[in-house]
């Protein structure tokens, strides 16, 4: 199974900060790599896909990039509604396996 | 707007059968990947496996042997079917679609999840 690691666990930032977060598959996964955001009591939720992808819907301070064994998540002017839990995930190859996530909370 | 709804039951004894079942509605079934994922405080988001709109199927080589996913395009759900379970298995169970990026590898991304629903394997 491809590992994946993501760092920070957690981050404190204020509204308005850049905030960037890593995901580090333990093998190269070329760009199949998709990034979740998830708020307490509710499902996961797709930002970007094939690693720099903006889900439909998905406001354009979130971007994506990297490739291979290298992936960043950044937001760019975090807003209120942005604190929540974020996952990468990579399609490479099966099973399908998730991050351990990145909790982003208010300082 | 796509939306998955589980069901079945939230609590199933130790060595039972724990069987859930998703309704799809706002689109259609065919063409794509139906998953079965789950969360919990400890392992994190874990994916069980897919069922195709066709019938075939994978799944995750650690649940394998206990795992049956099938589907009904007629009713537009797909069911899961988790044997001889432990408290190991209790989590939060999502189902979710799958789009394949690459064509035809099965290189899922998940872009609808249903609100997912708690099952406990307690006796």
């Amino acid at each position: 199974d491809i590992q994946m690691t993501q760092s920070p666990s957690s981050l404190s930032a204020s509204v308005g900060d850049r905030v960037t977060i890593t995901c580090r598959p333990s093998q190269s996964i070329a760009t199949y790599l998709n990034w979740y955001q998830q708020k307490p009591g509710k499902a996961p939720n797709l930002l970007i896909h094939a690693a720099s992808n903006l889900q439909s819907g998905v406001p354009s301070r979130f971007s994506g990039r990297g490739s291979g064994t290298d992936f960043t998540l950044t937001i760019s002017g975090l807003q209120v509604e942005d604190f929540a839990t974020y996952y990468c995930q990579q399609s490479y190859s099966s099973p399908h396996t998730f991050g351990g996530g990145t909790k982003v909370e208010i300082k | 707007q796509v939306e998955l709804q589980e069901s079945g039951p939230g609590l199933v004894k130790p060595s039972e059968t724990l069987s859930l079942t998703c309704t799809v509605s706002g689109g259609s079934i065919n063409d794509y990947y139906w998953n079965w994922i789950r969360q919990t405080p400890g392992k994190g988001l874990e994916w069980i496996g897919y069922i195709y709109y066709s019938g075939s199927f994978r799944y995750n080589p650690s649940l394998k042997s206990r795992v049956t996913m099938s589907v009904d395009t007629s009713k537009n759900q797909f069911s899961l079917r988790l044997d001889s379970v432990s408290a190991a298995d209790t989590a939060l169970y999502y189902c979710a679609r799958g789009f394949d990026g690459s064509g035809n590898y099965a290189r899922l991304t998940f872009d609808y999840w249903g609100q997912g629903t708690l099952v406990t394997v307690s006796s």
